[in-house]
């Protein structure tokens, strides 16, 4: 079945530094990549949408320059905190889809930590 | 944008009995797609069922089953013979195009 690899699984940074987070579809060509946020206990929050070669689409809220959404190829998409604070810490979800309306394929996540 | 309700924050079930999630959607869309997926303690999102809004035949995988309701907007899960490893939280899904939303979920625990 497709796979979605989102790395790392874990990162620990200081409050100001950027983090980079990698979501990679290993076995098919992912032309919308979704990334979301979630709480402890809460639903996954949708930030924004991106489809390869193109700007991300931003949901309501959601600070385009301090969620740096980067789709440069079918099998890539990056989400970069930049200077992060302690409130960014969360996990981050990534999904992809290849045909439209197929179901999302979802990386393991990743759990930020900002000190 | 499409909104998609879960009125169950928490349900229970005795091993092997059947439970019910509900799930109501609400869009202006004809065509769409509507998921389940299961969240148990690991965190990964695991697909449990899908339905096509143009299919009137509900879907049904193994001891999962939906009733979709596409008039009332309604997209229930029913799952039979509950077993322990079914406890996690269960998301209702609505796809279209670039739009992908979930409800808040529900927390299913199945009692031995």
């Amino acid at each position: 079945g497709a796979v979605v690899s989102q790395h790392p699984s874990r990162v620990i940074c200081k409050s100001g530094t950027s983090v980079k987070i990698e979501c990679r579809s290993l076995d098919f060509q992912a032309t919308t990549m979704f990334w979301y946020r979630q709480f402890p206990k809460k639903s996954l929050m949708l930030m924004a949408t991106s489809n390869e070669g193109s700007k991300a689409t931003y949901e309501q809220g959601v600070e385009k320059d301090k969620f740096l959404i980067n789709h440069a190829s079918l099998t890539l998409s990056t989400l970069t905190v930049t200077s992060a604070h302690p409130e960014d810490s969360s996990f981050y979800i990534c999904s992809a889809s290849a045909p439209r309306n197929s179901p999302l394929h979802f990386g393991n996540g990743t759990r930020l930590t900002v000190t | 944008a499409q909104t998609v309700t879960q009125s169950q924050p928490e349900m229970s079930v005795q091993e092997a009995e059947t439970v019910t999630l509900s799930c109501t959607y609400d869009t202006s869309e004809n065509n769409y797609y509507l998921f389940w997926y299961k969240q148990p303690p690991s965190r990964q999102m695991i697909l449990v069922i899908r339905q096509e809004a143009y299919k009137q035949q509900n879907a049904t995988e193994n001891r999962f089953s939906v009733n979709f309701q596409k008039a009332a907007k309604s997209f229930s899960l029913k799952i039979s013979d509950s077993q322990l490893g079914d406890t996690a939280m269960y998301f209702c899904a609505f796809h279209n195009n670039n739009d992908m939303r979930f409800g808040a979920g529900t927390r299913l625990t199945v009692k031995p």
